[in-house]
């Protein structure tokens, strides 16, 4: 079985700390994923990465960054956290080409509340 | 660009009623297909999906198929239990992309 873990489940931090999210993967996907995910707005992705010190933008990557320097970890930094920033953070992999038919996979996600 | 759409609302049935969610896509091409469930307080889990029109996804009683006719991939299930009680997403991923497209998530509440 597919199995990615996130290294928090429940997050209290305050406004303006710095804030890391880990996530582990053991298939040796190549693409990984940083998601939101808040009542009435679905999913939303922040980052990605397809390969090793590589990663895209998602649709809301303001105020995040992002770090991947081994396969099987994927990093969401919160440089200086804000209120708005509370929320349910999920992380996924998947793999590339044909064999990404075969979906993401997602950790238990990591409720993060920002004071 | 891509797209998914779920019926609006939360769905709320009494057990061993049927259910049925709907999901529409846009996209082009020949898109992949699939359903994920969120149970309270965890993560998303793949349910079932579909890669190529016609097929037939099924897992734990949930079936859904490929209609690239209708750009459909409604999820059904003859008889649902308290257990069953989860937010259920649509998804697509396009050839030649590694992102997935979501729905909106619907809330299933079963009711003993």
């Amino acid at each position: 079985d597919v199995k990615v873990t996130q290294s928090s489940r429940y997050l209290v931090k305050r406004t303006g700390e710095k804030v890391f999210l880990e996530c582990v993967q053991d298939m040796d996907h190549e693409n990984m994923f940083w998601y939101r995910q808040d009542p009435g707005l679905g999913l939303r992705l922040i980052y990605f990465s397809y390969d090793v010190k590589m990663k895209e933008k998602g649709d809301i990557p303001e105020g995040y960054s992002v770090s991947r320097e081994k396969k099987e970890r994927f990093s969401l930094i919160l440089e200086s956290a804000s209120t708005n920033q509370t929320s349910m953070y999920l992380c996924a992999s998947g793999l590339s080409g044909l064999a990404g038919g075969r979906g993401q996979f997602f950790g238990p996600g990591t409720r993060l509340t920002v004071l | 660009g891509n797209s998914v759409t779920q019926m609006e609302g939360p769905v709320t049935l009494s057990e061993e009623a049927f259910l049925t969610i709907n999901c529409t896509y846009t996209a082009t091409g020949y898109p992949s297909l699939f359903w994920y469930v969120q149970y309270p307080g965890e993560g998303l889990q793949l349910l079932l999906k579909a890669t190529k029109a016609d097929d037939k996804g099924s897992n734990k009683g949930f079936e859904a198929t490929y209609r690239k006719e209708t750009t459909s991939f409604h999820l059904e299930k003859g008889s649902v239990q308290v257990s069953d009680s989860a937010v259920y997403f649509c998804a697509l991923r396009s050839q030649g992309n590694n992102r997935l497209a979501f729905g909106k998530g619907n809330q299933v509440v079963v009711i003993p």
